[in-house]
């Protein structure tokens, strides 16, 4: 059964990076895409971006120049940076392993529990 | 950007059956944009119901349905349960390996 978990620093201030930790167990990262997903208080999910062996990168054209994505699959994890945050970065960051439009995996999911990021001074 | 639209909120009484739509602010809807569905309880992560249009998740009751109505993708509930009132979510494929997710409905079962 494959987990995702994602971990980094509750509380970011304005103007600097927001770095995010997702850890996947019970299969390998390699040969997948892993999305990052976001969702402000009350507010609709945003795709932000997905990554595929360190070799593809996808991004939310909104939020392409502040954005980040990388793999280690010696720790089994993909990570986020998004950089110059706002309050309006405010929000549940989840991970999650997708999406394709091949039928390997053409659907978001498992999703990790999410971690809520603060930008705050 | 486009944007992808769907009804802020629905109600259906138990027992019935209600069709949640997901459409574009411009054109429309096709299985090429590999339309999926997500259900979200307050203070969980989405929950994958639908995806490819119309294959259901494992492990998700076969009350839950989707197809392409008109222009829109379709997220089909019957038999409407108290436990099925939450939030709704569709995502579409955008090309270019982007996706965009719909802003969401909120089902009232009462």
């Amino acid at each position: 059964q494959v987990q995702l978990q994602e971990s980094g620093p509750g509380l970011v201030k304005p103007s600097e990076t927001l770095s995010l930790t997702c850890t996947v167990s019970g299969d390998s990262i390699s040969g997948s895409y892993w999305s990052w997903i976001r969702q402000p208080a009350g507010k609709e999910l945003e795709w932000i971006g997905r990554i595929y062996n360190n070799e593809h990168t996808n991004y939310n054209p909104s939020l392409k120049s502040r954005v980040t994505m990388s793999l280690d699959t010696s720790k089994n994890q993909f990570s986020l940076n998004l950089n110059s945050v706002t309050a309006a970065d405010t929000a549940i960051y989840y991970c999650a392993r997708g999406s394709t439009t091949s039928p390997t995996h053409p659907w978001f999911g498992p999703w990790g529990q999410g971690t809520r990021v603060t930008v705050f001074s | 950007q486009t944007v992808v639209t769907q009804e802020p909120s629905f109600s259906v009484s138990p027992g019935g059956t209600v069709t949640l739509t997901c459409g574009l602010s411009s054109g429309s809807v096709s299985s090429s944009y590999n339309p999926s569905w997500y259900q979200q309880t307050p203070g969980q992560a989405p929950r994958t119901l639908i995806y490819s249009t119309n294959s259901r998740s494992s492990g998700v009751p076969d009350r839950f349905s989707g197809s392409i109505v008109g222009k829109r993708a379709a997220l089909t509930i019957t038999g409407a349960q108290a436990d099925d009132e939450c939030d709704y979510y569709c995502v579409l494929y955008m090309g270019n390996g982007t996706w965009v997710f719909g802003g969401g409905t909120k089902l009232t079962v009462l």
